[in-house]
């Protein structure tokens, strides 16, 4: 089945400044990634997903970039704010649609 | 409004003693999913389902049961809850097909002592 790897396990940032998030999975036939933040006490909700015939992905402060023949993604967030401060969340979706698996999680702290 | 409700949101049981947790999706959504969610180790798939009287093992199934009757329901039961089911559980909808968006529903925190 697959695996999702995410690194770092935290990361802080200092307000203004750029967070990057790497995920790599194993399963070459996964062809859907989605991102999730999760605050604290809440439910993961979506904020960016890419599907694997796209190599990137752009809303507003946040991107995402896929490389399929590495079998890595990364989420980018550009000019963090304090609300940025989450837990984020990869995962790979298998071509079959059945199976979401999830990375560790990342910790993100935006310092003011 | 669109949602995805699961109940209880908290709970607090012993060994041994036969629990439900209720989850119920509003969109007609084919897919549904249960997980729960450990520090360090983000969210694992209990069990899914791609229908009404379809399910299946995600990668963490032992000790859990679900049923799919209804299309809008998917209950996840712990026939005899262990200390090592305390953790925080999600359920999931979606439907068909492999682009779609997963909503998630509030979390239910469990506690077996």
């Amino acid at each position: 089945g697959e695996n999702v790897e995410q690194h770092p396990s935290t990361l802080s940032v200092q307000e203004g400044d750029s967070a990057v998030i790497k995920c790599t999975y194993s399963d070459s036939a996964s062809n859907y990634f989605p991102w999730y933040k999760q605050e604290l006490g809440k439910r993961p909700q979506l904020i960016i997903d890419i599907r694997s015939n796209v190599g990137e992905k752009k809303d507003q402060r946040i991107a995402v970039t896929l490389n399929k023949t590495a079998k890595h993604f990364s989420l980018h967030i550009t000019e963090t704010q304090p609300e940025d401060s989450a837990v984020y969340f990869c995962a790979a979706r298998e071509t079959s649609g059945s199976r979401l698996t999830f990375g560790e999680g990342t910790q993100l702290t935006v310092n003011p | 409004e669109a949602q995805v409700t699961q109940n209880p949101r908290y709970l607090i049981t012993v060994t041994g003693k036969k629990l439900t947790v209720t989850c119920s999706q509003n969109m007609n959504h084919e897919y549904m999913s249960w997980y729960r969610q450990d520090p360090g180790l983000g969210l694992r798939q209990i069990y899914y389902s791609m229908n009404v009287e379809v399910t299946d093992k995600g990668d963490v199934p032992e000790g859990y049961k679900v049923s799919r009757k209804e299309k809008r329901n998917f209950p996840l039961i712990l026939e005899s809850p262990s200390p090592n089911q305390t953790s925080l559980y999600f359920c999931a909808s979606r439907p068909a097909g492999s682009f779609y968006e997963q909503y998630f529903g509030p979390g239910t925190r469990l506690t077996v002592t």
